[in-house]
């Protein structure tokens, strides 16, 4: 069974660009997360969706970052413009449903130069 | 405030040399404690789930015990290929779904 696929693995951009992360849930996984995690720290909820519609937002900072999940299937994180401290990993994960068990895929690395 | 704390930060192990990781939690309303192992460059890869206290699951080398305020990650006779960062994370009875995460043991296991 394929798990979380996510893409770009890496990207280094400058500050003020645009950028977005897209992922692919585990087939049949109704619910897909955004995680952020800083170098050394646990990874920190951003969104949550429950198939298309976004149903825990309060971590997010909407001023800069944005989320859609199309379909209720694949989904795509943006943010613009990015600033020096978004360089992270971003973490996307899927579970079957609420409150089962969450599947990590690999992360996107950002550097923000 | 909804706290995990994990300790040590670090862990150098020689291999063969059992041990174990801690996980302590401050929360209100327990739900579920969940393990993660999670590589140099990887996301965290889930391990265990446990629900109540006096359980126990196991997994090859690793063992998994929960108590009404912690946790313990026993790793018995380690080898190389088990160092890694090991997280725990809570879930709360009133918000099934959000992960609250530690900030991780990171395991060197030595041959």
């Amino acid at each position: 069974e394929a798990g979380v696929v996510q893409s770009p693995r890496y990207k280094i951009i400058e500050k003020k660009q645009p950028v977005a992360f897209w992922c692919n849930p585990i087939s049949g996984h109704n619910t897909l997360y955004w995680y952020l995690q800083n170098l050394g720290q646990g990874p920190e909820l951003l969104i949550r969706y429950e198939n298309e519609e976004a149903v825990d937002d309060s971590q997010l900072p909407k001023d800069r970052f944005s989320a859609e999940r199309l379909k209720g299937v694949d989904s795509t994180l943006k943010i613009q413009p990015a600033e020096l401290g978004d360089s992270a990993v971003y973490l996307c994960a899927s579970s079957l449903e609420q409150g089962q068990t969450q599947y990590f895929g690999p992360g996107t690395r950002l550097l923000v130069l | 405030e909804d706290q995990v704390t994990q300790s040590p930060e670090a862990l150098r192990l020689q291999e063969g040399e059992s041990s174990s990781l801690n996980c302590s939690y401050t929360v209100s309303g327990l739900r579920g404690l969940f393990w993660y192992r999670q590589d140099p460059g990887k996301g965290p890869e889930f391990l265990f789930t446990l629900y109540s206290a006096g359980e126990e699951k196991e997994k090859e080398r690793l063992k998994a015990t929960l108590t009404k305020k912690e946790s313990f990650l026993h790793i018995t006779a380690p080898k190389p290929e088990d160092s890694a960062t090991y997280l725990c994370a809570v879930t709360l009875g009133y918000n099934t779904d959000k992960l609250i995460f530690g900030t991780g043991t990171r395991l060197q296991v030595f041959p």
